[in-house]
């Protein structure tokens, strides 16, 4: 169990360009979230996966937001024409599903927008 | 709106101290219950979890839990803390039956020695 993992771990980016974080959740793990989450603040859900179908949104996902999981397994989340407000960790956590259905979080991408 | 709350943003004290941190949620019906915690420069790590059974608890380094229905409340507690144990806490909710978790805003502990 190589735990979820996330890249890059950090990223510095202008305002107005585009950005793309990966995540590899654990082997096996059907589901996969994205999180946000900014200073002060517990982590805000995003968006949710079922192997490669993505079944919820959060009204938090402006339409600059894109997510995919095309095949299942890793996911890739981009940011179109970044603002400052954009700047947070993103996390990504993945889970078996079910009736005791338990996240595993990886480590984040911190993104700073200047 | 439905909602997670933390009772304190900080706690600061002395090893051997025991610590409760208070959760309280605004769903109704059914919940699943989680304790997260995040070790400076460390991702989140599941500290503890309750899904139904005994109200009551037990995750790792010697955490416990108690969920109390009446009270909407699934306070975390410790007898005796260490100075590991500084880190931020969060509790998390999941209402649903698909997963998405709803998040307090953290407690931060601070251990001294």
């Amino acid at each position: 169990d190589t735990g979820v993992s996330q890249d890059p771990r950090h990223k510095i980016t202008k305002r107005g360009q585009n950005v793309t974080f990966r995540c590899d959740p654990i082997s096996e793990h059907n589901r996969l979230y994205w999180y946000r989450q900014t200073l002060g603040q517990g982590p805000e859900f995003l968006t949710y996966f079922q192997n490669e179908a993505q079944l919820e949104k959060s009204r938090l996902l402006s339409d600059r937001f894109s997510a995919e999981r095309p095949k299942g397994s890793f996911s890739t989340l981009e940011i179109q024409r970044t603002e400052q407000g954009d700047s947070a960790m993103y996390l990504c956590a993945s889970s078996l599903g079910g009736a005791t259905d338990t996240q595993y979080f990886g480590p984040g991408t911190r993104l700073t927008v200047l | 709106a439905q909602s997670v709350s933390q009772h304190n943003h900080h706690v600061i004290l002395s090893e051997a101290a025991s610590l409760e941190l208070g959760c309280n949620y605004s769903y109704g019906g059914t919940v699943n219950l989680f304790w997260y915690v995040q070790y400076p420069g460390q991702h989140l790590q599941l500290l503890l979890k309750y899904f139904s059974g005994d109200p009551l608890v037990k995750g790792i380094k010697g955490f416990e839990a108690e969920f109390i229905k009446s009270k909407f409340s699934f306070n975390l507690r410790k007898p005796s803390v260490q100075w590991s144990d500084t880190a931020e806490y969060f509790c998390a909710v999941n209402p649903g039956s698909w997963g998405k978790l709803q998040f307090g805003a953290g407690t931060q502990v601070v251990v001294t020695p």
